[in-house]
């Protein structure tokens, strides 16, 4: 199993700035990911963090907007920019062991609530 | 990855089993049914996932149909604290977790 941190918990943040929000596991997982759930809604896949490469955003995200970084395997992190209230949900970071393990479980983070105003 | 059919929400009385029904009707030989729930404002945790054969681990109890089109996850004695959204999910062994809507399981004292 594995155990992610996100820092911060949970931010009130102004519209028209950005936020950067950190994972950390604290094992080395294969996959990285990042999930937005919006008020009382199920989790939407944001993009896969790549080690090293530009992540994999799924439709309807954009690099501008949600700029992702993966140095190591153990270390994330999402941006979000130019904040606009609409931007106001949990953002959760997600880890996988890899697929050359078999079926795994994923592993989730407790969560970054934002609030925009 | 098969599209999953849950009932929005489910009630069950404490100490007694409650059984959440999942449809995937549409799954394919290779996908395997997981199974996640998300306690309010936690992040999602992994209860357990099968492929054909009914498994069982600590937390409960999956029963999938032969024809692997629907499945049944069992927890055999609800608590207060099971009371949460309960997740099925498809996954043929892409990266991809869709969430669907889930089933919220409230358990009455």
């Amino acid at each position: 199993s594995a155990v992610i941190s996100q820092k911060p918990s949970r931010d009130i943040c102004q519209r028209g700035t950005s936020l950067t929000i950190q994972c950390q596991v604290d094992s080395q997982v294969t996959m990285m990911f990042w999930y937005r759930q919006q008020p009382g809604q199920s989790l939407t896949l944001i993009a896969t963090a790549n080690q090293g490469s530009e992540a994999t955003y799924e439709s309807g995200f954009v690099i501008d907007k949600f700029p992702i970084s993966r140095p190591n395997l153990t270390f994330s992190t999402l941006t979000v920019s130019n904040m606009s209230p609409e931007d106001s949900s949990i953002y959760l970071c997600s880890g996988k062991i890899g697929w050359d393990r078999g079926h795994t479980e994923a592993f989730f983070g407790q969560g970054t609530r934002l609030t925009v105003v | 990855d098969a599209k999953t059919t849950q009932p929005p929400s489910m009630d069950c009385a404490e100490g007694r089993a409650a059984n959440l029904p999942c449809n995937h009707s549409t799954i394919s030989g290779n996908e395997y049914v997981y199974w996640y729930r998300q306690i309010h404002s936690q992040g999602p945790q992994y209860i357990i996932h099968g492929l054909k054969n009914n498994e069982t681990n600590e937390m409960a109890s999956l029963i999938i149909t032969e024809d692997r089109k629907s499945s049944t996850l069992i927890l055999p004695h609800a608590t207060l604290r099971d009371t949460a959204v309960y997740y099925c999910i498809g996954n043929s062994g892409t990266y991809k977790y869709i969430f669907g809507t889930g089933t919220r399981l409230k358990v009455l004292a």
